[in-house]
């Protein structure tokens, strides 16, 4: 059973608009999410993270907004750019512990 | 900011052949390293976590015979491919962990013919 869900497996987005990728959990427990993206052929690389504690967390032209009652979060990229084009994952963790459980990713596609 | 590599970052290997993947923290201690496959069109799958002196934790339905990891200093962990088949064939990524969160390898494409 899927724990961490992102239900888009892909995006596409005119450059300079608002891309906004989501992510559905299951477990109320976790209480700690980060973004990560990734290129082809590529580790994923760690993008911005949230801790319950908060509803939104920015860095940059990312943020990531968190909302527990829906069990939800997702990353807005403001204004996207081509660059941005990658596999985007989100994951949950249980804070302290850092064992992550990755959704399945989705592709963003910046369109110049 | 932290770096992982990752050695090789591409290999080719014959069926029945053994593989070793290096993960290294290049400027920091990593006292928990964890080792990922990815399947196509899904997420990274979680393999095992290792801890450096003491033995892997292995994830349910991961062979550790066939997966052999050795975490032998705070900066680096080897996954050893045993008897590789082709559905062995994939990317396998490490991560290293620091305080606040992972900082991931670059990944090793690993095709067993």
């Amino acid at each position: 059973d899927q724990q961490v869900k992102q239900n888009s497996p892909s995006l596409s987005v005119q450059e300079g608009r608002i891309s906004i990728l989501n992510c559905d959990y299951t477990n109320s427990m976790f209480d700690y999410f980060l973004w990560y993206k990734k290129y082809p052929a590529e580790g994923p690389t760690f993008l911005i993270s949230i801790s319950s504690i908060k509803d939104k967390n920015e860095d940059g032209r990312f943020t990531v907004f968190l909302n527990k009652s829906a069990k939800h979060l997702s990353l807005h990229i403001v204004p996207s750019q081509p660059g941005d084009s990658a596999v985007y994952f989100c994951a949950a963790a249980f804070s302290g512990t850092y064992k992550y459980i990755f959704g399945t990713g989705t592709r963003l596609k910046v369109l110049a | 900011g932290a770096v992982v590599s990752q050695h090789p970052s591409w290999v080719i290997c014959k069926s029945g052949t053994s593989v070793k993947i290096e993960c290294r923290s290049l400027d920091f201690q990593a006292t928990t390293m964890f080792w990922y496959r990815q399947f196509p069109k899904q997420s990274l799958m979680l393999m095992a976590t290792s801890n450096e002196g003491s033995k892997a934790t292995y994830e349910q339905g991961v062979e550790k015979d066939k997966f052999l990891i050795n975490h032998a200093s705070l900066t680096l962990s080897t996954l050893t491919v045993t008897s590789a088949h082709p559905e062995d064939s994939s990317f396998y990524i490490c991560s290293a962990e620091t305080e606040d969160t992972q900082y991931f390898g670059p990944g090793t494409r690993l095709t067993v013919l």
